[in-house]
């Protein structure tokens, strides 16, 4: 039961690099997400996407960039890392909206020197 | 824009004993879903309880409860029989009934027991 798959799990960056999270999940879920996590901010919504080909901005997108080409994956770019962007970040997915339960991958611990 | 708030950043609570996380919640909507979220040190986000604003019956899940006070904005979990695995971040989210993709989580809160 592999359910949502973040790689990887952590990585360090330096200032200006740039790197792509990619999730993938194996539920066909309709609906994934990513979110950062930072202490005493809970987690915030970055981008989001309801369908394959389809991504919405959230709450937090400056600095980010997603793409949905597959139904399965979900990927996150920084194009040039900045320190703000050192996280946590958690993708998660779900069937849909209304009451359904998000199911979360195990985060990827992102820090930038 | 919704907001949730957790005004309780940490709370213990000795081990066997009954707590009470609060949350509350800013929206005009008058149709929506509240939820609790779990993180324990694992970093896994797991799901607690959730309740549909339209029922005025509290959900319940073996030792967890809710509190829901729709007119307040109010939403807390009451863990009772304490025990040493729900030590963990414990996290209030609100989505919208309509156009409802997005889950807006609290700040947490940060849950200690005691042996």
């Amino acid at each position: 039961n592999a359910g949502v798959t973040q790689t990887p799990k952590f990585r360090v960056l330096k200032t200006g690099q740039s790197m792509t999270l990619l999730c993938a999940q194996d539920m066909n879920h309709e609906y994934m997400y990513w979110y950062r996590q930072d202490p005493g901010m809970g987690l915030r919504l970055i981008h989001y996407s309801v369908g394959e080909g389809t991504t919405a901005k959230g709450e937090v997108p400056d600095g980010y960039n997603v793409s949905r080409l597959k139904k399965q994956n979900f990927l996150l770019g920084l194009e040039s890392a900045a320190p703000s962007q050192t996280s946590v970040y958690f993708c998660a997915s779900t069937s849909g909206g209304g009451i359904r339960e998000l199911f979360f991958g195990e985060g990827s611990r992102l820090t930038v020197l | 824009a919704q907001t949730v708030t957790q005004s309780q950043p940490e709370m213990s609570v000795q081990e066997a004993e009954t707590v009470t996380l609060s949350c509350t919640y800013d929206t005009s909507e008058s149709d929506y879903y509240l939820f609790w979220y779990k993180q324990p040190p694992s970093r896994q986000m797991i799901l607690v309880i959730r309740q549909e604003a339209y029922k005025q019956q509290n959900a319940t899940e073996n030792r967890f409860s809710v509190n829901f006070q729709k007119a307040a904005k109010s939403f807390s979990l009451k863990i009772s029989d304490s025990q040493l695995g729900d030590a963990a971040m414990y996290f209030c989210a609100y989505r919208r009934r309509i156009g409802n993709e997005k889950l807006t989580f609290g700040t947490g809160t940060r849950l200690t027991i005691i042996p």
